[in-house]
């Protein structure tokens, strides 16, 4: 069974580095052609991807945040990682997490989401 | 970016009745398209993909159809537990992968 859970620090500053962690079970990010997404989504707002890691470490960004964020992951321990710098207000939203497969960039898992507030 | 116009931005409908959502991409995305359900308070969960291919679990009243630019999401017999937002998916030219912006659905 798959299953994702995020977690994160609920509120910070504007211009603090945010960092969020997936903590996963069910598959692992060892296995040939898995990954994961993170994913946002402002209150009653869409959704907004960010990134992706795969099982080789390749990792691919949207390009209108990618020099703020940074995408990892720690197989051993089934976690992977997002860190955004330099947030503000805007960065309020709930973050997901995603499980996806090499070749097929749907997501057919999804964590529960953690809420983050960034406000002064 | 592929851009995805997503239509319409609401809809009401009343039990038993059939809806369809439509989503546009600004080029062909060769159905490489997922949508997804996103019941209030809960994360979304993908119901299509590869435009027509219904996930694991998900009631076959649902069903996606499409090609080239022009894609849609069918539901059948509405029930009160469709209640939901739904979002299109592109994945075939990325990064970025790029969603529609949601069409929130209820019941009349």
């Amino acid at each position: 069974q798959v299953t994702l859970k995020e977690s994160g620090p609920g509120i910070l500053q504007p211009s603090q580095t945010l960092s969020l962690t997936c903590t996963f079970s069910g598959f692992s990010l060892s296995t040939y052609g898995m990954g994961v997404g993170w994913i946002r989504q402002p209150s009653g707002k869409g959704l907004e991807w960010l990134a992706n890691i795969w099982w080789d470490d390749d990792k691919y960004y949207n390009p209108s945040l990618k020099n703020r964020l940074t995408i990892s992951k720690d197989t051993s321990n089934n976690q992977a990682f997002l860190k955004i710098t330099n947030v503000d207000t805007a960065d309020t939203a709930t973050y997901y997490c995603a499980l996806s497969y090499y070749g097929y960039n749907y997501f057919d898992y999804w964590g529960q989401g953690v809420m983050v507030t960034v406000s002064s | 970016d592929i851009q995805m116009t997503q239509s319409p931005a609401s809809l009401s409908a009343s039990l038993g009745e059939t809806v369809t959502i439509e989503c546009r991409a600004s080029e062909d995305i060769y159905s490489n398209l997922a949508w997804y359900q996103q019941k209030p308070g809960n994360s979304p969960q993908l119901l299509i993909y590869d435009a027509n291919s219904l996930a694991d679990g998900v009631p076959s009243r649902f069903s996606g159809s499409g090609s080239g630019t022009q894609y849609s999401l069918k539901i059948n017999s509405l029930q009160s537990e469709d209640v939901a937002s739904y979002f299109c998916q592109q994945y075939n030219n990325y990064p970025p992968l790029t969603f529609g912006s949601g069409t929130k659905l209820e019941i009349k």
